[in-house]
């Protein structure tokens, strides 16, 4: 049972235009969402995250946007570089739960185009 | 300013074989994870802890285990290897603050033929 899903394997975007990965989730005991970045052959290195308590967070080039009525969040890369192409994993977890365990979706390999 | 260290960074094992994959901090951070990455499946949470001395089961615990004996250190144990177990493992650690990441090593990739 997939708790955190992204259902896009991949994305291309090109070059100075917007990237848009996707992520949904069906825990409602999820209340702090993170993204992070993955290179090949290097472990993943942590992005932006949102607490449940806002719908937005921002951080440079990348914006993260928490729908919790939809369980559903997003990451907006803008401008795309290319350098921002990797493989980009959601991660969730239940912080009240103190256990502080982060449950990873399957990742959106993204592309940009130079 | 290491972070997190894993040993080693590639292993082949044959079928049976047993082997310990060791994760150090060096951040003083109570909780560490082991996870597992397999195409198509992203990680998966195969043990963590949550202070020197504790361990709990993830979400893939089968054929694994674990021990915390050192705050710093996360052992990952397979007794018996099979093949199913090829994969790239990383390990992370975070602190105890409620809203913060966790920080990752570098991966271990597990070949089992």
């Amino acid at each position: 049972d997939q708790q955190v899903k992204q259902n896009s394997p991949s994305l291309s975007v090109q070059e100075g235009r917007i990237s848009i990965l996707n992520c949904d989730y069906t825990n409602s005991m999820f209340d702090y969402f993170l993204w992070y970045k993955k290179y090949p052959a290097e472990g993943p290195t942590f992005l932006i995250s949102i607490s449940s308590i806002k719908d937005k967070n921002e951080d440079g080039r990348f914006t993260v946007f928490l729908n919790k009525s939809a369980k559903h969040l997003s990451l907006h890369i803008v401008p795309s570089q290319p350098g921002d192409s990797a493989v980009y994993f959601c991660a969730a977890t239940p912080l009240v739960s103190g256990t502080y365990k982060y449950i990873f979706g399957t990742g959106t390999r993204l592309k940009v185009l130079a | 300013n290491a972070g997190v260290t894993q040993t080693p960074k590639f292993r082949v094992l044959k079928t049976g074989q047993s082997m310990t994959l060791l994760c150090a901090q060096d951040m003083n951070h109570e909780y560490m994870y082991w996870y597992r990455q397999d195409p198509g499946m992203g990680l998966r949470l195969i043990h963590y802890s949550v202070g020197e001395g504790t361990t709990a089961k993830g979400e893939v615990p089968d054929g694994y285990n674990v021990s915390r004996l050192k705050k710093q250190n996360f052992l990952l144990g397979l007794e018996s290897a099979a093949p199913s177990q090829t994969s790239v493992y990383f390990c992370a650690s975070r602190g105890t603050a409620m809203n913060t990441e966790a920080f990752f090593g570098q991966g271990t990739r597990l070949t089992v033929v």
